[in-house]
């Protein structure tokens, strides 16, 4: 079992539609969650960070549940420009960081 | 710099050379981290660096891979005897050590292509 899981898609939405990710992981003792963003043939970079409290930013939601380790992302009243692979992403603090990622889940909206 | 560098962006070796892949991180950060991704997956770790401490290679696959940050900046990635399954993008990334929620920061990554 892989310790950050991912449905790896594809999503296939309209434009304007709202979209929901989920990720689980495995290791309890992981310390920090984060949605990177990775647009085909570029690096990864960071979407958002995940708290337990929950966080937005504009149309981005992401939920932490660290009972059940999982974590979710939604995107409200999605864009073309939001056609990507979305990572989930956890670090680990044990004597080293270590940034697990899961799989993407790779997101195309439609016109 | 202003970003993460790594060079070359595109690497074809042909199967048993050796390559090197190096990574300039961002300055001041103390963190280093090497993944490897195949196409359609996420990365997979490789090796994590706190200046030039070698803190985890767990994820280094075999003994032909070895990385080195002798002086706790500039990284090298080095792979010896280049097999067709090392054909992935090899990614570095670095952040600020001990900062909770700490962004990580990526370069654009080498493509090695092995034939």
């Amino acid at each position: 079992r892989k310790e950050v899981e991912q449905d790896p898609g594809p999503f296939n939405v309209p434009e304007g539609a709202t979209v929901a990710f989920n990720c689980t992981y495995s290791n309890s003792a992981s310390q920090s969650f984060f949605w990177y963003r990775q647009d085909c043939r570029k690096e990864p970079k960071l979407l958002m960070s995940v708290y337990s409290s929950g966080n937005e930013d504009g149309r981005f939601t992401a939920q932490l549940n660290r009972a059940s380790q999982y974590i979710s992302l939604l995107i409200r009243d999605s864009k073309l420009s939001d056609s990507a692979t979305y990572l989930c992403v956890v670090n680990k603090f044990q004597g080293a960081q270590k940034l697990v990622f899961g799989q993407g889940t790779r997101l195309t909206i439609n016109p | 710099g202003a970003g993460v560098s790594q060079s070359p962006r595109y690497k074809v070796a042909k199967r048993g050379q050796d390559v090197a892949l190096r990574c300039d991180p961002i300055s001041g950060h103390v963190s280093l981290f090497w993944y490897q991704q195949a196409l359609g997956q996420g990365p997979e770790f490789l090796t994590y660096f706190q200046n030039e401490a070698q803190l985890d290679k767990s994820g280094l696959p075999s003994d032909r891979f070895f990385a080195e940050r002798p002086e706790g900046s500039v990284s090298t990635l080095k792979i010896q005897r280049t097999q067709q399954e090392d054909s992935a993008v090899y990614l570095c990334a670095s952040n600020l050590e001990g900062a909770v929620n700490s962004e990580a920061f990526f370069g654009q990554g080498t493509r090695l292509t092995v034939v």
